[in-house]
Parts: structure tokens; sequence; C-alpha cells
């Protein structure tokens, strides 16, 4: 079975300064990976996703993930943060090509907070 | 277009008592899934529906939860005789296709058990 894992809790940047988010995940193969974000009583909306191909990824509001097989990581950065980013990133894992077994394995999220 | 949508918003309802959810997801998708989200317990699977086939049912926590999907669209997950621990946000979301396609996810009902 898959698994996900986001080591930090809770992370603070400065507004401007640069982002990175971890994610480790353990599964058999080559994984989907995905990072979501969700503000505050909101659900959660897709930032990026990595099925195949170039390993790293570009997303919305300018976010990017580097797929490293060696490491099983998908670790999510941003140049510079704006204020406006602060909300709590989930990372997840889907298994390609298994039928019924399409349901999303969630880290626990990374609650982040940008001060100004 | 109009993206996954969950009604009501938000629930507030007595121990014992049952409860619906309802999901409407995006026209089109053929995949259907439900998570719950908790404190202390992150995200967690639920159920899922694909297209006429079986639901994969593996993540319902107890026999008091069930859902169904009608049509092909619209799903209901029913809790019965509600506990306090199942105060939560219920997210649905679908995808047009099984097997890791992109998920979009609705914007969740709350649901407090008093």
């Amino acid at each position: 079975a898959q698994s996900v894992t986001q080591p930090d809790i809770h992370i603070t940047v400065s507004e401007g300064a640069s982002l990175e988010l971890r994610c480790n995940y353990s599964y058999g193969a080559t994984p989907y990976l995905f990072w979501y974000v969700q503000s505050p009583g909101q659900g959660l909306q897709l930032l990026l996703k990595y099925f195949s191909g170039d390993t790293l990824v570009q997303g919305i509001k300018g976010f990017e993930a580097e797929f490293k097989r060696s490491q099983s990581s998908f670790n999510l950065r941003k140049p510079s943060v704006h204020w406006s980013d602060a909300a709590e990133y989930f990372c997840a894992v889907g298994a390609p090509g298994t039928g019924t077994a399409s349901k999303l394995t969630f880290g626990t999220g990374t609650r982040l907070q940008v001060t100004l | 277009g109009a993206g996954v949508s969950q009604s009501p918003s938000n629930k507030v309802t007595e121990k014992g008592k049952d409860v619906e959810l309802r999901c409407d997801p995006i026209s089109g998708h053929t995949a259907l899934y439900w998570y719950r989200q908790s404190l202390g317990q992150g995200l967690e699977f639920l159920i899922y529906f694909q297209g006429n086939s079986a639901p994969d049912k593996s993540g319902l926590p107890s026999d008091r939860f069930s859902a169904e999907r009608t049509g092909g669209s619209v799903s209901t997950l029913t809790i019965q005789r509600t506990q306090q621990e199942d105060s939560a946000v219920y997210l649905c979301a679908s995808s047009p296709l099984a097997g890791g396609e992109t998920q979009y996810f609705g914007p969740g009902t709350r649901l407090l058990v008093l």
C-alpha cells in the first residue's frame, strides 16, 4: 500500500522568501503524484501533478515540484512567496493503472504561514 | 464550467440521528470519490464509484456509513446513528477516468454531531 509523509507540520516564511515543502512517498513503482492546497474553509485545489515524463513540473500560482525517484520525493517549491499563499498544503499519491485502486493517499499536510 | 458541488455546506445534528450528504460531480466525470477530513486523522478515503462497476467501499469506517450513486451522477453519503466521532468535513471529488487521473474536489460538507 502506498503512503505519504510530509515531515513539516507547520512552516513560517517571510513574504518574498523562497519556499520548499517536503513530501516523501512509499510505493512499489512510480506513482501519480499531486500537490493540493486548501485555504481555510475551502475545498482542495490542485496545484500540480506528475504522471510521467519531465520530472520538473510546473503548476499554478508560480509553484513547481520535482520528482526524484532516487529519494522517493516530490517536493514543492516557490521562489517568492506571497501573503496569499498562506494555506495548508497536501501531497498525495495515486496508484496508476490499478483500476479500482484509484483512491488518493494524502499526507498529513503542511500549514504555511506567511509573515509580512 | 461548474465544479463539484456539495450540499449542505454545514450540518449540525444530534447524536443518534441519520444524515445525508449530497455530491454533484462535474458533468461527464465517470469516477466519484468520498473522503473525510478530521482533526487528528487527516484526509481519509471512504468510497469510490467508477461507472457501473461495484464501488470500492474499503475506506468506510463502519456499517453505519453507506453511499450510493444514482444514474452515474449524483451521489449521497449516508451516516446512520451518528456519533460525535463522525464530526468532520466530508469531501467529494470527481475525475474523468479511473486509475489516478486528476481528482477535482468540492468545497465539502462540515458535519458537527452534538
